[in-house]
């Protein structure tokens, strides 16, 4: 059955500084999502990663593919407080004949100002 | 152009009732999928439906159910209800052979008291 850990699960960092949320997953996927998440509010969609080497980038975001390690990164340059969220990561399992997407348990990123 | 719609946003039952959950998706969207989201906890997969037939389906008991019309919006429905299925209900659509992922409706809060 697919896994899909992301790690950390809780993050706090200071406004201005950069990190990166992993994401990794257990079975071939040529198909990978992140989303956004506040709080009592469902899910925005950032990214979809549709191939291996695939990077893309909006803002202060940039998140990237590599389906040979099955690893997909999001990396956050100069935080700012209103980037506080939790952040999803989801694998496309239609690879496996199987129509559904499987979802980490989420990144909490607090940015403290 | 409306996004995916759910209804209603928050519902309270008793347990032992039953509930019926209603999803409208993306206009040109076959694709519908139900998740179950437990606070602190990512989205897990209940059903996918695809041109009216049931393309996927999670572990989750047979109390939960779901179906898809002729107009491609789609209903969950959940008998019996538990504590545990206290919960905020999403709905996704899709477009099938698209590289943009699925949406997110902006869910049903359900309360099992």
């Amino acid at each position: 059955e697919l896994k899909v850990e992301q790690n950390p699960l809780f993050l706090s960092m200071q406004e201005g500084k950069n990190y990166t949320i992993y994401c990794n997953y257990s079975t071939t996927s040529d198909r990978l999502y992140w989303y956004r998440q506040d709080p009592g509010k469902s899910l925005e969609s950032l990214f979809v990663l549709l191939s291996n080497g695939a990077v893309k980038q909006e803002g202060r975001l940039m998140a990237s593919l590599d389906t040979k390690a099955r690893l997909s990164t999001l990396h956050i340059t100069a935080a700012v407080h209103d980037l506080s969220a939790t952040y999803f990561c989801a694998v496309d399992t239609s690879l496996n004949r199987d129509d559904k997407i499987i979802f980490g348990k989420g990144t909490r990123l607090h940015i403290l100002p | 152009d409306a996004g995916v719609t759910q209804s209603p946003t928050h519902l309270i039952k008793t347990r032992g009732q039953q509930v019926t959950l209603r999803c409208s998706p993306i206009s040109g969207h076959k694709s519908v999928s139900w998740y179950q989201q437990v606070l602190g906890q990512g989205p897990q997969f209940i059903f996918q439906y695809y041109e009216k037939e049931e393309r996927g389906r999670g572990n989750f008991p047979d109390r939960f159910s779901a179906r898809q019309f002729p107009n491609y919006s789609s209903e969950l429905n959940v008998n019996a209800l538990l504590l545990g299925d206290s919960a905020l209900y999403l709905c996704a659509s899709s477009f099938v052979g698209s590289n943009y992922g699925y949406t997110f409706g902006s869910g049903t809060r359900l309360t099992v008291v």
